[in-house]
Parts: C-alpha cells; sequence; structure tokens
C-alpha cells in the first residue's frame, strides 16, 4: 500500500516560477526521498532528508521535513521547461534494518513547465 | 545519467515464451531491487536482494523469478506471464544500510502479448 500522498497530483505553472510539491504520510519514517521521472524513463534521485532532519538543500531544490506534521514539501525554484515531469516522495520505514531498505513511494505529481 | 544498466530496454514476449530481464551496476552496492510500474502509477517494490541473498518477496507470483548471480548482476527470469503483466521493470540498487540512497535504472518496458 502507498505511504506517501503528493500533494498536488498536478501543477502547471510558468518557466521561471517555483513550483512547490507536497507530500503526507501515515507511519514513522527513517527517511524521505524525492524522485524525478521523466515520461517513459527510469527513476532519477533528487534529494534525500532524514528523519532527524529539517531542512535540506540541492541547487534549485529545497526539501522541509515536518515529522510532527508528517509531510514533507519539495521547492523547486526558477522552473525550467526541462523540469517538466512526475515528482515523487518515497519513504523508508523505521524499523527496517540493514538491506531492507522498502521504499513506499507515494502517487505522484505532474509538473508540466510552460515556456 | 544512471549507472545502474537494464537490458533490454524493451521487451515484446508471448505467454508462453521464457525470457529474461537483466541489470547490472558497479557502484559497489551489496543491495538489489526490483521494482514494477504501471503506468501513471507509482513504483511498486518486488524483490530486494541483500549480499545476493533473497531478503524480501512481497508476494510476487512464481512466474517471475529473481536471480543474483553476483554482487554486481540482478536477473529477474520470466515465464508464463500474463498481459497484466505488462508494466516497466526497475532495477534499483543501493548499500545495504538503513537511509542510503537507492539509484534505478532506466527501466525495461514489458509487453505480454
Amino acid at each position: 500500500s502507498q505511504q506517501g500522498e503528493e500533494d498536488p497530483q498536478a501543477l502547471s505553472i510558468q518557466e521561471g516560477e517555483n513550483a512547490t510539491m507536497n507530500c503526507s504520510y501515515k507511519t514513522s519514517i527513517n527517511n524521505l526521498q524525492w524522485y524525478r521521472q521523466n515520461s517513459g524513463r527510469g527513476l532519477v534521485h533528487l534529494i534525500l532528508i532524514r528523519s532527524n532532519e529539517r531542512e535540506k538543500h540541492s541547487g534549485r531544490l529545497r526539501v522541509t521535513l515536518d515529522t510532527s506534521k508528517k509531510s514533507s514539501s519539495l521547492l523547486i525554484t526558477a522552473s525550467r521547461a526541462a523540469d517538466t515531469a512526475s515528482y515523487f516522495c518515497a519513504t523508508a520505514g523505521p524499523g527496517v534494518t540493514g538491506a531492507n531498505s522498502k521504499l513506499t513511494f507515494g502517487k505522484g505529481i505532474t509538473l508540466s513547465v510552460r515556456p | 545519467d544512471t549507472e545502474v544498466t537494464q537490458t533490454p530496454k524493451h521487451l515484446v514476449m508471448g505467454m508462453t515464451n521464457k525470457k529474461s530481464l537483466k541489470c547490472e551496476q558497479h557502484m559497489g552496492h551489496r543491495a538489489m531491487y526490483w521494482y514494477k510500474q504501471k503506468a501513471k502509477k507509482p513504483p511498486e517494490l518486488m524483490f530486494v536482494y541483500s549480499y545476493e541473498k533473497l531478503s524480501i518477496n512481497e508476494s510476487v507470483p512464481s512466474r517471475f523469478s529473481p536471480e543474483c548471480p553476483n554482487s554486481s548482476l540482478l536477473n529477474l527470469h520470466l515465464h508464463a506471464l500474463q498481459p497484466e503483466d505488462s508494466a516497466l521493470y526497475l532495477c534499483a540498487s543501493s548499500q545495504p544500510k538503513r537511509g542510503n540512497t537507492i539509484y534505478f535504472g532506466e527501466g525495461s518496458w514489458l509487453t505480454v502479448v
């Protein structure tokens, strides 16, 4: 069953604008990861935030994590047409050990950036 | 660009065929995974291998048979599949430690006719 639920499910913005995507989850986590998937392609890892972290940055990406609200947000600043893709949050629970890094994916957000 | 390589990129097979999907990584990862993704859906975990041993099988039908010949290779053997098994099959790898990033390949598109 899916753990993460992204919001909104689809987002359309103009190039240069910022895009904010939200993810909520239900159970305790060890970490939360965001992935991008271009149409028909594999998943590209964007950023990982651990349960004891509140915010992380990577280039134009900013991720926040609020474990009290069981939610995360992904902000893409100064969006580009090339950012058009599906974005997934994925959570790994605290109970897993060793190699059992069992990621559970949300339903995904479709981001369209208009040139 | 991904460092997890999957072949073939596209596969069409009949319901009586036997075929295999292959995955290779050279990042020294000791955990490898198979995920299945249907159109417009999130990936769903099928199998996890840790140090070449099967550690998770998410109740996958026996017509899918995974194999991990060594630490760099992961295969998925397919036999007597159904049309509903048509999907994108994603291989992934990571270090076998909780909380590590999982890296995905480009996937193999499977169509069962």
